[in-house]
This record gives C-alpha cells, structure tokens and sequence, in this order.
C-alpha cells in the first residue's frame, strides 16, 4: 500500500521566494496534519483537515503562512514570502479517526532558506 | 493543558543493555497513547498504540506499557539497529490533535 506521500524531498530556495509543499494522503484517510520540526522545538502542528476542510490553523505561525486542501488527496502548504528562519523539515500525516488510529507519516521536506 | 513530557533526551547503551524510555502525559482524558521510531531523514514510524491503564504491547525487542500517568518503552536486549529517535504521543478524548513529545534519541554501540 502507498503511504503518504510529500514532494519535493529537499527545497533549496533563496529568501524571499514562494515555496509550495505538496502532500498526497493515504488512500481512504479523512484527516489530514501539517507539522514542522525543528531540533529545538521538534514536532509543531501547523493545521490540520478533515473532509478537505481547515479545522484547527491556530498553529501557522504567521499569515505568510497558508495551507489548502483540494480535494481528498492533494494538499498544500505554502510559504510566501519565504525567510530563513523557516528553514526545517515539513511532515505531512494522515489518519482516519475511526477507532482511534495513528498518524502515518510521510518523510517530509527538507526546507532550507538562504 | 495537555501536555507530553519524554525523558531521557538522549540515551546510549552497549549492546544487549536493556533500558526503558519513558513518556509521561497530562490529558483530559485519553482515547490513545502511540510510539513511534523515527529515523535521520525519514518520518515517524508507527510502532504502537495503547488505550487503558494495564495495557502492554511488544513487537521483537520492544514493550509498551501504560498507567494513568505515563508510558515506557522498554528495550531488551538492543541492538545497534534499534538506534534511533523514539516518538510518543497522546490523542485527548476532545479533539483530533496529537499531541507529540520532543522524543529519546537512543543510541546502540556495539
């Protein structure tokens, strides 16, 4: 079975540029989490969707911050303009909540600012 | 507030010393407890889920227990393969947020 998948795996980008992260959730999956980690504060949850809809933003730390959610099974998150201090790695997860099920990761995107 | 406390940040063992990790949490209420591995470069990988108080899991040399209060991964007899940074986390009875800790980077010498 396909897991989640996220692309690119790596982003080189100068400051100041649009930078757009992808995410394809797992097949059947109705949630869907944005997370940054860093060695200093680890994993962050940014947002998270259900049905293709925002539920929780509180985590996006600033307006040039944005995340959408098409359709079940494409997501984005977008940075623009972009700084150096956002520099990290980008995970996407998935998960149904039926049951109480666990997030399954993608290997995220790692995001370096110059 | 809920909140996910793990301790050791880093812990290194010779082969074969078995050890345990530890995940302490503060909920509401819990509706699961998940470990996860997580290795350079890749993203969590789930190991385990536990729902009550008692529970145990095990997969090779890896245990999971719960109480009320906090969680441990125990590790017998590790191997240098087992090296790795050990995740755990903690979905409340209200909402659909997990909420992680910051993770035990374990290292196996052999």
């Amino acid at each position: 079975d396909a897991g989640v998948i996220q692309s690119p795996r790596h982003e080189v980008t100068e400051m100041g540029q649009e930078v757009t992260l992808r995410c394809k959730p797992i097949s059947g999956h109705d949630y869907l989490f944005w997370y940054r980690q860093t060695m200093m504060r680890g994993l962050e949850l940014l947002i998270y969707f259900n049905n293709n809809v925002p539920i929780d933003d509180s985590g996006m730390p600033e307006d040039r911050f944005s995340a959408k959610m098409p359709n079940a099974s494409f997501s984005t998150l977008k940075i623009q303009p972009s700084e150096p201090r956002d520099s990290a790695v980008y995970f996407c997860a998935s998960t149904s909540a039926s049951s109480n099920q666990p997030q399954h990761f993608g290997d995220g995107t790692r995001l370096s600012i110059l | 507030e809920d909140q996910v406390t793990q301790s050791p940040e880093a812990l290194r063992l010779q082969e074969g010393e078995s050890s345990s990790l530890n995940c302490s949490y503060t909920v509401s209420g819990l509706r699961g407890l998940f470990w996860y591995r997580q290795d350079p470069g890749k993203g969590p990988e789930f190991l385990f889920t536990l729902y009550s108080a008692g529970e145990e899991k095990e997969k090779e040399r890896l245990k999971a227990t719960l109480t009320k209060k906090e969680s441990f991964l125990h590790i017998t007899a590790p191997k240098p393969e087992d090296s790795a940074t050990y995740l755990c986390a903690v979905l409340p009875n209200t909402g659909n947020q997990f909420y992680f800790g910051t993770g035990t980077s374990l290292t196996v010498i052999p």
